[in-house]
Protein backbone atom coordinates (compact mmCIF):
# COMPACT_ATOMS: atom_id res chain seq x y z
CA UNK A 1 0.00 0.00 0.00
CA UNK A 2 1.12 3.47 -0.55
CA UNK A 3 1.90 5.76 2.01
CA UNK A 4 3.07 9.32 2.78
CA UNK A 5 3.22 10.85 5.89
CA UNK A 6 4.83 14.23 6.13
CA UNK A 7 5.73 15.97 9.22
CA UNK A 8 8.09 18.95 10.21
CA UNK A 9 4.89 21.52 10.95
CA UNK A 10 3.95 23.67 13.44
CA UNK A 11 4.25 27.31 14.94
CA UNK A 12 6.91 29.58 12.89
CA UNK A 13 7.43 33.08 13.48
CA UNK A 14 7.57 35.72 10.39
CA UNK A 15 11.48 35.20 8.70
CA UNK A 16 11.91 31.85 10.48
CA UNK A 17 12.45 28.86 8.99
CA UNK A 18 10.70 25.17 8.69
CA UNK A 19 11.90 21.55 7.24
CA UNK A 20 9.41 19.30 6.50
CA UNK A 21 9.61 15.85 5.80
CA UNK A 22 7.60 13.14 3.64
CA UNK A 23 8.37 9.62 4.03
CA UNK A 24 7.30 7.12 1.31
CA UNK A 25 6.53 3.73 1.38
CA UNK A 26 4.76 0.95 -0.71
CA UNK A 27 6.08 2.09 -3.95
CA UNK A 28 9.61 2.68 -5.68
CA UNK A 29 10.05 6.56 -4.55
CA UNK A 30 13.13 6.48 -6.87
CA UNK A 31 10.88 6.24 -9.68
CA UNK A 32 7.96 8.81 -9.25
CA UNK A 33 8.29 12.76 -9.50
CA UNK A 34 7.18 14.14 -6.23
CA UNK A 35 5.44 17.33 -5.28
CA UNK A 36 4.29 19.63 -2.35
CA UNK A 37 0.82 21.21 -2.61
CA UNK A 38 -0.29 23.60 -0.11
CA UNK A 39 -3.83 24.36 1.00
CA UNK A 40 -4.52 27.59 2.95
CA UNK A 41 -7.22 28.27 6.15
CA UNK A 42 -10.56 27.88 4.31
CA UNK A 43 -9.03 28.35 0.93
CA UNK A 44 -8.46 26.57 -2.64
CA UNK A 45 -5.05 24.23 -3.69
CA UNK A 46 -1.74 25.89 -4.68
CA UNK A 47 1.02 23.83 -5.97
CA UNK A 48 4.12 24.19 -4.61
CA UNK A 49 6.91 23.07 -6.10
CA UNK A 50 8.30 19.57 -7.71
CA UNK A 51 11.71 17.89 -8.34
CA UNK A 52 12.57 15.14 -10.59
CA UNK A 53 13.84 12.01 -10.79
CA UNK A 54 17.58 11.10 -10.51
CA UNK A 55 17.28 10.56 -14.57
CA UNK A 56 16.12 13.83 -14.90
CA UNK A 57 18.92 15.07 -12.93
CA UNK A 58 16.69 15.75 -9.60
CA UNK A 59 16.07 19.27 -11.39
CA UNK A 60 12.89 21.11 -9.38
CA UNK A 61 10.62 23.85 -10.13
CA UNK A 62 8.78 26.07 -8.27
CA UNK A 63 5.58 28.65 -7.83
CA UNK A 64 6.55 32.19 -8.24
CA UNK A 65 5.14 32.71 -4.71
CA UNK A 66 8.09 30.44 -3.42
CA UNK A 67 10.98 30.28 -5.55
CA UNK A 68 13.77 31.75 -4.00
CA UNK A 69 12.68 30.68 -0.24
CA UNK A 70 11.64 27.37 -0.41
CA UNK A 71 13.91 24.43 -1.73
CA UNK A 72 12.23 20.98 -2.54
CA UNK A 73 14.81 17.96 -1.97
CA UNK A 74 14.83 14.26 -1.71
CA UNK A 75 17.29 11.69 -0.30
CA UNK A 76 16.47 8.25 -2.66
CA UNK A 77 17.91 6.24 0.21
CA UNK A 78 15.93 7.16 2.84
CA UNK A 79 12.44 7.24 0.62
CA UNK A 80 12.04 11.00 1.87
CA UNK A 81 11.20 14.36 0.24
CA UNK A 82 12.02 17.44 2.22
CA UNK A 83 10.50 20.79 1.59
CA UNK A 84 13.09 23.55 3.46
CA UNK A 85 11.09 26.91 3.87
CA UNK A 86 12.68 30.23 4.48
CA UNK A 87 12.08 33.69 5.10
CA UNK A 88 8.39 32.61 5.89
CA UNK A 89 5.58 34.74 5.54
CA UNK A 90 1.99 34.97 6.94
CA UNK A 91 0.61 34.05 3.81
CA UNK A 92 2.60 30.76 4.08
CA UNK A 93 0.06 29.25 7.19
CA UNK A 94 -1.33 26.59 5.16
CA UNK A 95 -1.52 22.46 5.23
CA UNK A 96 1.50 20.94 3.18
CA UNK A 97 0.37 18.20 1.57
CA UNK A 98 3.43 15.79 -0.22
CA UNK A 99 2.23 14.04 -3.76
CA UNK A 100 2.98 11.41 -5.86
CA UNK A 101 3.86 12.04 -9.19
CA UNK A 102 2.21 10.46 -12.40
CA UNK A 103 4.06 10.37 -15.48
CA UNK A 104 2.92 9.35 -18.80
CA UNK A 105 4.86 9.97 -21.75
CA UNK A 106 6.43 13.67 -21.60
CA UNK A 107 4.02 14.76 -19.34
CA UNK A 108 3.70 14.88 -15.36
CA UNK A 109 0.29 15.11 -13.34
CA UNK A 110 -0.19 15.01 -9.23
CA UNK A 111 -1.40 11.44 -8.92
CA UNK A 112 -3.67 10.38 -6.32
CA UNK A 113 -1.39 9.39 -3.65
CA UNK A 114 -0.91 11.81 -1.09
CA UNK A 115 -0.23 12.52 2.20
CA UNK A 116 -2.37 14.03 5.40
CA UNK A 117 -0.67 16.79 5.35
CA UNK A 118 1.72 18.95 7.97
CA UNK A 119 0.32 22.27 9.44
CA UNK A 120 2.21 25.31 9.05
CA UNK A 121 1.10 28.43 11.05
CA UNK A 122 3.47 31.53 11.03
CA UNK A 123 2.74 33.62 13.00
CA UNK A 124 3.85 36.08 15.58
CA UNK B 1 1.51 31.59 -16.15
CA UNK B 2 -2.06 29.49 -17.33
CA UNK B 3 -5.30 31.15 -15.19
CA UNK B 4 -7.59 28.10 -14.25
CA UNK B 5 -11.24 29.39 -13.93
CA UNK B 6 -13.92 27.35 -12.57
CA UNK B 7 -17.79 27.67 -12.53
CA UNK B 8 -19.70 27.53 -10.43
CA UNK B 9 -17.72 28.39 -7.73
CA UNK B 10 -21.01 26.36 -5.43
CA UNK B 11 -23.64 24.72 -6.08
CA UNK B 12 -27.01 22.55 -4.22
CA UNK B 13 -27.91 19.81 -5.73
CA UNK B 14 -30.47 16.68 -4.49
CA UNK B 15 -29.00 13.10 -4.54
CA UNK B 16 -29.80 11.46 -8.30
CA UNK B 17 -29.20 15.37 -9.86
CA UNK B 18 -26.71 15.40 -12.75
CA UNK B 19 -24.51 17.93 -12.19
CA UNK B 20 -21.83 19.51 -14.42
CA UNK B 21 -18.74 22.14 -13.37
CA UNK B 22 -16.80 23.65 -15.63
CA UNK B 23 -12.64 24.50 -16.43
CA UNK B 24 -11.71 27.39 -18.47
CA UNK B 25 -8.16 27.93 -19.09
CA UNK B 26 -6.28 31.13 -19.94
CA UNK B 27 -4.79 29.37 -23.00
CA UNK B 28 -4.77 25.89 -24.51
CA UNK B 29 -3.65 23.13 -22.49
CA UNK B 30 -4.81 20.01 -24.70
CA UNK B 31 -5.92 17.27 -22.51
CA UNK B 32 -3.12 18.13 -19.60
CA UNK B 33 -5.63 18.24 -17.06
CA UNK B 34 -6.75 16.44 -14.01
CA UNK B 35 -9.86 16.56 -11.58
CA UNK B 36 -9.56 16.20 -7.90
CA UNK B 37 -12.27 15.47 -5.31
CA UNK B 38 -12.04 17.03 -1.73
CA UNK B 39 -14.03 16.38 1.41
CA UNK B 40 -13.40 18.10 4.36
CA UNK B 41 -10.02 17.88 6.66
CA UNK B 42 -9.17 15.15 3.86
CA UNK B 43 -6.11 15.26 1.32
CA UNK B 44 -7.64 15.67 -2.33
CA UNK B 45 -8.45 12.63 -4.52
CA UNK B 46 -7.80 12.48 -8.06
CA UNK B 47 -10.87 11.63 -9.74
CA UNK B 48 -9.85 12.00 -13.65
CA UNK B 49 -6.61 12.47 -15.67
CA UNK B 50 -5.64 13.63 -19.05
CA UNK B 51 -9.29 15.50 -19.14
CA UNK B 52 -11.16 12.11 -19.83
CA UNK B 53 -9.17 9.51 -18.40
CA UNK B 54 -11.00 7.66 -14.95
CA UNK B 55 -8.69 6.92 -12.35
CA UNK B 56 -8.90 3.48 -11.38
CA UNK B 57 -11.63 2.72 -8.97
CA UNK B 58 -13.44 5.93 -9.50
CA UNK B 59 -17.10 5.52 -9.95
CA UNK B 60 -18.34 5.55 -13.53
CA UNK B 61 -21.33 7.92 -12.77
CA UNK B 62 -17.84 10.62 -13.08
CA UNK B 63 -16.96 11.60 -16.42
CA UNK B 64 -14.69 14.32 -18.09
CA UNK B 65 -14.27 15.88 -21.52
CA UNK B 66 -13.07 18.76 -23.32
CA UNK B 67 -9.79 20.14 -24.60
CA UNK B 68 -8.02 22.91 -25.34
CA UNK B 69 -9.22 25.29 -22.69
CA UNK B 70 -12.71 24.32 -21.80
CA UNK B 71 -13.46 21.53 -19.80
CA UNK B 72 -16.20 19.68 -18.13
CA UNK B 73 -16.62 17.17 -14.80
CA UNK B 74 -19.97 15.93 -14.66
CA UNK B 75 -21.49 13.63 -12.29
CA UNK B 76 -24.46 11.63 -13.67
CA UNK B 77 -26.42 10.78 -10.83
CA UNK B 78 -25.00 12.36 -7.28
CA UNK B 79 -24.82 10.15 -4.62
CA UNK B 80 -24.64 11.10 -0.43
CA UNK B 81 -20.63 10.59 -0.66
CA UNK B 82 -19.98 13.24 -3.71
CA UNK B 83 -20.67 15.95 -1.32
CA UNK B 84 -17.50 17.66 -1.47
CA UNK B 85 -15.46 20.31 -3.17
CA UNK B 86 -13.73 19.84 -6.66
CA UNK B 87 -10.44 21.49 -8.37
CA UNK B 88 -9.61 20.69 -12.01
CA UNK B 89 -5.62 21.67 -12.21
CA UNK B 90 -3.54 21.75 -15.42
CA UNK B 91 -0.06 20.25 -16.23
CA UNK B 92 0.52 21.53 -19.47
CA UNK B 93 3.58 23.62 -18.20
CA UNK B 94 5.19 25.00 -15.20
CA UNK B 95 3.59 26.63 -12.50
CA UNK B 96 1.20 23.55 -12.51
CA UNK B 97 -1.95 25.96 -11.31
CA UNK B 98 -5.37 24.32 -9.52
CA UNK B 99 -8.99 26.55 -10.76
CA UNK B 100 -10.67 27.79 -7.69
CA UNK B 101 -12.63 25.32 -6.80
CA UNK B 102 -16.56 24.40 -6.70
CA UNK B 103 -18.28 23.28 -3.36
CA UNK B 104 -21.09 20.86 -3.70
CA UNK B 105 -23.38 21.04 -1.44
CA UNK B 106 -26.67 19.21 -0.37
CA UNK B 107 -30.06 21.15 -0.91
Amino acid sequence: EVQLVESGGGLVQPGGSLRLSCAASGFTFSDHYMDWVRQAPGKGLEWVARIRKKVNGYSTEYAASVKGRFTISRDDSKNSLYLQMNTLETEDTAVYYCARGVCSGDSCYVGSHWGQGTLVTVSS
Amino acid sequence: DIQMTQSPSSLSASVGDRVTITCRASQGIGTYLVWFQQKPGKAPKSLIYAASTLQSGVPSRFSGSGSGTDFSLTISSLQPEDFASYYCQHYKNYPLTFGGGTKVEIK
